[in-house]
């Protein structure tokens, strides 16, 4: 079993809609990360939290660490945001090296 | 500009043979990673180093050798010893590594290795 969960695995948009990602995790974190990665293959970070909210223009990023779950929300879809958002989990207690989850694949059409 | 380049982007090689991908970053980071990715699933962790001359095994290092002699330097050889591996493999490092915080990574463009 993943200990990181994604949901929904596939995500189909029209631009402009409010699109939310799901990551559920069973470990003690250190951190969780949210990362998208293009068509292309390259990877870029979109935020690293450990509690609370991040907002950078259109994203936003939230966790519970009570819930263990955290959401990443895009608002006003653009096609350009079509690519895989990809959640991981740095665990707590030593290992530093982040586990992944399966990642969301986004489609926004015009 | 820093970064992290990998190189190259596509690359085939018969089965049988070992292949060698290139990673190199110009970020003076002390930590670096490599990972592979299939369709449907997360990046999985193949060998990882946290200083010079100095990896560990991942999760994944069947079939896999390092070596990093050089900071800025942690090239990947896919051996015959690996049973599947065409897949798209990523390199990704970070600043240092270590237990007592994390690090955030930063990635390569990615190799998509294709074996015939």
């Amino acid at each position: 079993k993943n200990e990181v969960e994604q949901s929904p695995q596939n995500l189909t948009a029209q631009e402009g809609e409010f699109i939310t990602i799901n990551c559920s995790y069973s470990v003690g974190i250190s951190a969780l990360h949210w990362l998208q990665q293009h068509p292309g293959g390259g990877i870029v970070s979109l935020f690293m939290l450990s509690s609370g909210k991040k907002k950078h223009g259109r994203l936003i990023a939230t966790i519970n660490i009570q819930e263990k779950h955290s959401s990443l929300h895009i608002t006003a879809s653009h096609p350009r945001d079509s690519a895989v958002y990809i959640c991981a989990v740095s665990p707590s207690g030593g290992s530093y090296i982040p586990t992944f989850g399966r990642g969301t694949s986004l489609i926004v059409h015009p | 500009d820093g970064g992290i380049t990998q190189s190259p982007k596509y690359l085939f090689r018969k089965e049988g043979q070992n292949v060698t991908l290139s990673c190199e970053q110009n970020l003076n980071h002390d930590a670096m990673y490599w990972y592979r990715q299939d369709p449907g699933q997360g990046l999985r962790l193949i060998y990882y180093s946290q200083i010079v001359n100095d990896f560990q095994k991942g999760d994944i290092a069947e079939g896999y050798s390092v070596s990093r002699e050089k900071k800025e330097s942690f090239p990947l050889t896919v051996t015959s010893a690996q049973k599947n591996p065409t897949a798209f493999y990523l390199c990704a490092s970070s600043i240092r590594g270590g237990p007592t915080a994390y690090n955030e990574q930063f990635f390569g463009p990615g190799t998509r290795l294709t074996v015939l």
